[in-house]
């Protein structure tokens, strides 16, 4: 099984902050990471694809980057509606997905 | 536009089966271009990858539930479902079902549903 690591748990940044976001894979995953938002009570929703891919509509704010095992995601300028849980997810295999323990970010 | 409506009893009694089923508009479940797949969440939790199936293909499930669950397609309706066995409180969560892509660089889940709650009780 191919464990991710997200750090940290909990982060709290004020309004137009700079944020970071680390997800570490047990193993090397060959740069198959996505990354998603969930917004309290709703669906998570994809926001990067293949490390680096934002996906269509996500704001250019929203950007990721990494190789090995090692993987970020970075919020250029926080806003208040990007307060959410983040989720990295590796597939770098069909047979065997997962999904790293996410990590909240909170308006200071 | 694709979209994904699960349903389902919402309460479940412990040791009996857990079905749910996936409504998909604007996509069909027996294209090969694409991976169908549930993922839970358990109050307050992360997400867990269940499983996912390509119609005619090889379904693919988590090792730890494996045993206990099996993914398969109604056509007919154009609908993909999961059953799990055996439940417990532990499988008290909000169950998505979801589309990924299939192909060398697909895996990732582009469209979700709005997500069930099942409580185990």
């Amino acid at each position: 099984d191919i464990h991710l690591t997200q750090s940290p748990s909990t982060l709290s940044a004020s309004v137009g902050d700079r944020v970071t976001i680390t997800c570490r894979a047990s193993q090397t995953i060959n740069g198959w990471l996505a990354w998603y938002q969930q917004i309290p009570g709703k669906a998570p929703k994809l926001l990067i694809y293949q490390t680096s891919i934002v996906e269509s509509g996500v704001p250019p704010r929203f950007s990721g980057s990494g190789s090995g095992t090692d993987f970020t995601l970075t919020i250029s300028s926080l806003r208040p509606n990007d307060v959410a849980v983040y989720y990295c997810q590796q597939y770098n295999s069909y047979s065997l997905l997962s999904f790293g323990g996410g990590t909240k970010v909170e308006i200071k | 536009q694709l979209q994904l409506q699960e349903s389902g009893p919402g309460l479940v009694e412990p040791s009996e089966t857990l079905s749910l089923t996936c409504t998909v508009s604007g996509g069909s479940v027996s294209s090969k271009s694409y991976y169908w797949g549930w993922i839970r969440q358990s109050p307050g939790k992360g997400l867990e990858w269940i499983g996912t199936m390509c119609y005619g293909e090889t379904n693919y499930y988590n090792p730890s539930l494996k045993t206990r669950v099996t993914i398969f397609a109604d056509t007919s309706k154009n609908q993909f479902s999961l059953k799990m066995t055996s439940v417990t409180a532990a499988d008290t969560a909000t169950y998505y079902c979801a589309r990924a892509d299939s192909g060398d660089s697909g895996g990732f889940f582009n469209y979700w549903g709005q997500g069930t709650l099942v409580t185990v009780s």
